[in-house]
C-alpha cells in the first residue's frame, strides 16, 4: 500500500479535461514538500512530467500542469490526446520515512 | 544529452546477490545526487535508495540493511549491492538522476531504461 494515493485509473474523450489526484498525510504533501508528476507509457522508463508541484521541464506541453493544496496534489490534462494513455505516478518526500515516496500510480485511458 | 544504462540484472535464487552497474554521461556525475527506483512486474514504482555527491546514502524500509549504494565518480557509475534476495525483490532496476536544491525536494530528472532482476528458484 501506497502512502500517496491515486485513483487506480480514470479516463476521458480526446479533447477533455482530466484530473489525477494524490492524497497523502501531515508527514509529506501537508508538510510542504513539494510534489512530481511522471509519465510512463507503456513498456518504458518514467518520464518526468511536473516538478517542484507545478513546474514543467522543457518538451512537456502546457497541457499538463500540476496544483497543490494541504494534504493532496492534482495533476491536470486538458484538450486530451490519444498519446496521453499512460500510467501517471506522484512522488513526494516523507519525513518521517526520511526518504522519497510515490504513489500507486493511476492508468489513463482516452475513450 | 543525459544518458544513464544499467546493467547486471538476471535470474538468482532466493537469498542470493547481485551488483547492478549504472553508467551515466553527458553530465557531471561527481557534483549529482543519483538514486535507484524499481518496479515489479504489473505494480507501480518503489524507491529502493539514493545517494548524495557527498557519499551519503539513503535507503527504502524495505531493502534496508540488504542493499548498499555505492559510487565510482572516477568511472561515472552507480552501483547497487543487493543481497539476499527474495521472491518480492523481482522488478526492473531503473537508474535516475535527481535534481532539486535540498534532499527533501528531489525529484527523478532522468530515467535509464532498466536492468531486470528476477528471483526465483
Amino acid at each position: 500500500q501506497s502512502v500517496l494515493t491515486q485513483p487506480p485509473s480514470v479516463s476521458g474523450a480526446p479533447g477533455q479535461r482530466v484530473t489525477i489526484s494524490c492524497t497523502g498525510s501531515s508527514s509529506n504533501i501537508g508538510a510542504s514538500y513539494d510534489v512530481h508528476w511522471y509519465q510512463q507509457l507503456p513498456g518504458t522508463a518514467p518520464k518526468l512530467l511536473i516538478y517542484a508541484t507545478s513546474n514543467r521541464p522543457s518538451g512537456v506541453p502546457d497541457r499538463f500542469s500540476g496544483s497543490k493544496s494541504g494534504t493532496s496534489a492534482s495533476l491536470a490534462i486538458t484538450g486530451l490526446q490519444a498519446e496521453d494513455e499512460a500510467d501517471y505516478y506522484c512522488q513526494s518526500y516523507d519525513s518521517s520515512l526520511s526518504g522519497s515516496i510515490f504513489g500507486g500510480g493511476t492508468k489513463l485511458t482516452v475513450l | 544529452e543525459v544518458q544513464l544504462l544499467e546493467s547486471g540484472g538476471g535470474l538468482v535464487q532466493p537469498g542470493g546477490s547481485l551488483r547492478l552497474s549504472c553508467a551515466a554521461s553527458g553530465f557531471t556525475f561527481s557534483t549529482s545526487a543519483m538514486s535507484w527506483v524499481r518496479q515489479a512486474p504489473g505494480k507501480g514504482l518503489e524507491w529502493v535508495s539514493g545517494i548524495g555527491s557527498g557519499y551519503r546514502a539513503y535507503y527504502g524500509d524495505s531493502v534496508k540493511g540488504r542493499f548498499t549504494v555505492s559510487r565510482d565518480n572516477s568511472k561515472n557509475t552507480l552501483f547497487l549491492q543487493v543481497n539476499s534476495l527474495r521472491a518480492e525483490d523481482t522488478a526492473i532496476y531503473y537508474c535516475a538522476k535527481y535534481s532539486g536544491s535540498a534532499w527533501s525536494t528531489l525529484w527523478f530528472q532522468h530515467w535509464g531504461q532498466g536492468t531486470l532482476v528476477t528471483v526465483s528458484s
